[in-house]
């Protein structure tokens, strides 16, 4: 199976909002609503942001929301701090029992 | 506090085996699927493969399968993946993963491994 699409980058000012998308095909993104995001600061755990699309687990900031359309899932950060540059992945669930990664995006804050 | 702590890295050399660990606390585990997950250097994070949570089904990614195998001893609190024929591609950072329906929500700190000669 191969790796959803992402950006490699994004940014954003304090403040500011970043939006990073994730692109897999309709085998995976696209048929399943099992997308979720993981914000990974390097040297620690992945830690889970969004799952089934556009759902937070319980301490999540508001601040993080998702969406998807057709084949493409889409994260949002509002309202950027300092702590949320990180690296990113989307993951979707793939059918046949497999899950797939994104490639990663690196959010920088400005 | 939920925990899951990974170990059983280390150097090894290529085409030899072996074996991880990864003990669970704060949770019951034998009410959970299971996953590992890896991080190759400087790359993202590739899904490697799952158990159920009786240990009687497991699913792999295309390129570890016949060469990996993920067990789990629920009594013992403890995720297995028995890693053969080793080659440099193998090279990462090893994750042990607790599934919630189709969510990957508790993640260990990672146990390194290293193929080389």
């Amino acid at each position: 199976q191969s790796a959803l699409t992402q950006p490699p980058s994004a940014s954003g000012s304090p403040g500011q909002s970043v939006t990073i998308s994730c692109t897999g095909t309709s085998s995976d993104v696209g048929d399943y609503d099992y997308v979720s995001w993981y914000q990974h600061h390097p040297g620690k755990a992945p830690k889970l942001m969004i799952y089934e699309v556009n759902k937070r687990p319980s301490g999540v900031p508001d601040r993080f929301s998702g969406s998807k359309s057709g084949n493409t899932a889409s994260l949002t950060v509002s309202g950027l701090q300092a702590d949320d540059e990180a690296d990113y992945y989307c993951n979707s669930y793939a059918g046949s029992n497999k899950y797939v990664f994104g490639t990663g995006t690196k959010v920088t804050v400005l | 506090e939920v925990q899951l702590v990974e170990s059983g890295g280390g150097l090894v050399q290529p085409g030899e085996s072996m074996r991880l660990s990864c003990v669970v606390s704060g949770f019951n585990m034998g009410n959970y699927w299971m996953h590992w997950v890896r991080q190759d250097p400087g790359k993202g994070l590739v899904w490697l493969s799952r158990i159920n949570s009786a240990g009687t089904n497991t699913n792999y990614a295309d390129s570890v399968k016949g060469r990996f195998t993920i067990s789990r001893d629920n009594a013992k609190n403890t995720l297995y993946l028995q890693m053969n024929s080793l080659g440099a591609e193998d090279t990462a950072v090893y994750y042990c993963v607790r599934d919630v329906y189709y969510r990957l929500d508790v993640w260990g700190q990672g146990t390194t491994v290293t193929v080389s000669s």
